[in-house]
């Protein structure tokens, strides 16, 4: 069963522009919605997250989008730059046992 | 910030043999401490829940006597791989919630690579 689905699966951008990565699930019973930033070789960092109470979460250049009814939500990147350039993964979390599903991830590539 | 470790980085071990992975929080108490699994390019798969002073919980599909999971204190938990084949070559990562008031966030390790020649 597959309860997060991550779009798309790899995607490039040209250094300014902006990123835009989905995540939609079907589990009613996840109460918190990371955004992870992996870089080749090493561990998952958070990046930024948001609760279902609020629909949207700005962090500097990054922003998170929370759609309740649609149980959707997304990252945007504003003004990538090639350092972004990494594999990001959205990963609920249930809120009983506190455990993140992972998303498929979807890797991001900033042209210069 | 919140620091969580992971001691081997990387691993070669013949087939057959047994090898221990460390995850310690480094500033913080750890209630909870999770095991994942990465192959290359794919994402991270949760093999298991581990809470100090108790019996690890396995996800499905998992073999808890393969993987042994020991959660001895509240900044360390250990995942031994027994009798380790080729195919459990893959990237290993552990994660850490921290202790006290309910917390959101879970810290991740640097991973451990495990080789399986």
């Amino acid at each position: 069963q597959q309860q997060v689905k991550q779009s798309p699966q790899s995607l490039i951008v040209q250094k300014g522009g902006i990123s835009i990565i989905n995540c939609a699930y079907e589990n009613t019973a996840f109460d918190y919605f990371p955004w992870y930033q992996q870089f080749p070789g090493k561990g998952p960092a958070l990046l930024i997250a948001i609760r279902p109470d609020v629909s949207e979460k700005k962090e500097g250049r990054f922003t998170i989008s929370f759609n309740k009814s649609a149980k959707q939500f997304s990252l945007h990147i504003m003004d990538s730059q090639p350092g972004d350039s990494a594999t990001y993964f959205c990963a609920p979390r249930m809120d009983s046992s506190y455990k993140l599903i992972f998303g498929s991830g979807t890797r991001l590539l900033v042209r210069p | 910030g919140a620091v969580v470790s992971q001691h081997p980085s990387r691993v070669i071990c013949k087939s057959g043999t047994s090898v221990k992975i460390e995850c310690r929080s480094l500033d913080f108490q750890a209630t909870t401490m999770f095991w994942y699994r990465q192959f290359p390019k794919q994402s991270l798969m949760l093999m298991a829940t581990s809470n100090e002073g108790s019996k690890a919980t396995y996800e499905q599909g998992v073999e808890k006597d393969k993987f042994l999971i020991n959660h001895a204190s509240l900044t360390l938990s250990t995942l031994t791989v027994t009798s380790a084949h080729p195919e459990d070559s893959s990237f290993y990562i552990c994660s850490a919630r921290k202790h006290g008031r309910a917390s959101d966030t879970q810290y991740f390790g640097p991973g451990t690579r495990l080789t399986v020649l």
